[in-house]
């Protein structure tokens, strides 16, 4: 099935870092969803995205939704040990009843 | 509120058996529920959109009639792997809706086929 381009993969970064990552698709999504999975769980809602060009934060999480609709990018300030996860990227091209397109996670390691 | 929850949380089964995973909306109507899977270390893919009520529909690819899908009430969908084999190995989690915007999701059931 159709999945996002997300990137980076995998993140090893130091605690207090910022990080960022990326999703990008061929086609027009007009939602754009950031999840957090930890091992052995369902995923979690951090941002969700309804407007091209919206920026979004959530305490140290910013979510932007691209202007052409194709890409989002989320920003993590001032990482901490929690912040360790797999991060997902979805776009949705209707509202909560439609099905969800999942990008391929960027997994955030953290070193103390 | 807007939980979700799965049952069995793990199952291990022998090859050949069918299992049955169980996803209730707790606290809300999902009149939409989806069910995913996840191999380790990659992405969710969704397989299926149930809809109260009436026949799911499959992703391109999953099995109908080995991966039944009953949403036969407004808080409970189940989802039965029939004939199970050790390539059906899993995390299998749901989500559910009420029509808004956000799908809930489940904390996933592990499954392992000997």
């Amino acid at each position: 099935g159709q999945q996002l381009n997300q990137s980076p993969q995998s993140m090893f970064i130091q605690e207090g870092e910022d990080v960022s990552m990326n999703c990008t698709s061929s086609s027009i999504f007009n939602t754009w969803l950031w999840y957090k999975q930890d091992p052995g769980e369902g995923p979690v809602l951090l941002i969700a995205l309804y407007k091209a060009g919206e920026l979004t934060s959530n305490g140290r999480l910013t979510a932007q939704f691209g202007i052409t609709r194709k890409d989002s990018f989320l920003n993590i300030s001032a990482s901490i040990p929690s912040d360790v996860g797999i991060y997902f990227c979805a776009g949705q091209r209707g509202e909560g009843a439609q099905k969800l397109v999942f990008g391929q996670g960027t997994r955030l390691t953290i070193n103390p | 509120g807007a939980v979700v929850s799965q049952h069995p949380s793990w199952v291990i089964c022998k090859s050949g058996t069918s299992v049955k995973i169980e996803c209730r909306s707790l606290d809300f109507q999902a009149t939409t529920m989806f069910w995913y899977r996840q191999f380790p270390k990659q992405s969710l893919m969704l397989m299926a959109t149930s809809n109260e009520g009436s026949k799911a529909t499959y992703e391109q690819g999953v099995e109908k009639d080995k991966f039944l899908i009953n949403h036969a009430s407004l808080t409970l969908s189940t989802l039965t792997v029939t004939s199970a084999h050790p390539e059906d190995s899993s995390f299998y989690i749901c989500s559910a809706t009420d029509r808004g915007y956000e799908q809930f999701f489940g904390p996933g059931t592990r499954l392992t086929v000997l």
